[in-house]
């Protein structure tokens, strides 16, 4: 149990132009989802959270004009990065939890590369 | 002072010996401890789950968590090739009942040489 899923698993865009990635929990309902980013030796680091049927909440630093997240559902979840640009370029990792559970499940992550 | 520090090794031991990963944090709020195993360009997995101070066991994985100095471990016994890996810490605050994200350490990679 506890499965979540993301596709693309990953995506190799031009600059300027935008990018989504979805995230599924696919045997639990996710009341709330995670957004990480990790770049290359460094740490995962939670860009936003996302609660289902609200705003997303970012952490400080990201911009929320340029990575948009839409929670429609409870299993679904979408990390739009808008006018991408090579710094962007990233793994992005979603990870859900239900009401009941204190503990994240990872997707696998999605690689992404802005030339 | 980042919030978690871990050595990122790597940490190389020979098969079947004990192996001790370990993190310490700075802030004193973090209630909820994790370990998670990740293999190269894939998503972390959960391996250990813990509240507050005290140990965990499961399996060949035990978990210690030392509030008192910000200090946590994971010990891998009988070590198999299978377990090289990053190995990353993770915790949280209490969240009131609602979820929050989680901080981590950068990971540790683990070589188990056969």
């Amino acid at each position: 149990g506890a499965v979540v899923s993301q596709h693309p698993s990953w995506v190799i865009c031009k600059s300027g132009t935008s990018v989504k990635i979805e995230c599924r929990s696919l045997d639990f309902q996710a009341t709330t989802m995670f957004w990480y980013r990790q770049f290359p030796k460094q740490s995962l680091m939670l860009m936003a959270t996302s609660n289902e049927g609200s705003k997303a909440t970012y952490e400080q630093g990201v911009e929320k004009d340029k990575f948009l997240i839409n929670h429609a559902s409870l299993t679904l979840s979408t990390l739009t990065v808008t006018s991408a640009h090579p710094e962007d370029s990233s793994f992005y990792i979603c990870s859900a939890t239900s009401g009941s559970q204190e503990t994240q499940y990872f997707g696998p992550g999605t690689r992404l590369l802005v030339l | 002072q980042k919030e978690v520090e871990q050595d990122p090794g790597p940490l190389s031991v020979p098969e079947g010996a004990i192996v001790s990963l370990n993190c310490t944090y700075s802030n004193s709020a973090f209630q909820y401890f994790m370990w998670y195993r990740q293999y190269s360009r894939k998503g972390p997995e959960l391996l250990m789950y813990t509240y507050s101070s005290g140990n965990k066991e499961d399996g060949r994985f035990t978990a210690q968590v030392d509030k008192s100095s910000k200090y946590i471990s994971l010990f891998i016994r009988d070590s198999q090739p299978s377990d090289s890996a990053t190995y990353l810490c993770a915790m949280r605050k209490y969240s009131g009942g609602g979820a929050d994200g989680l901080t981590f350490g950068k990971g540790t990679h683990l070589i188990i040489q056969p």
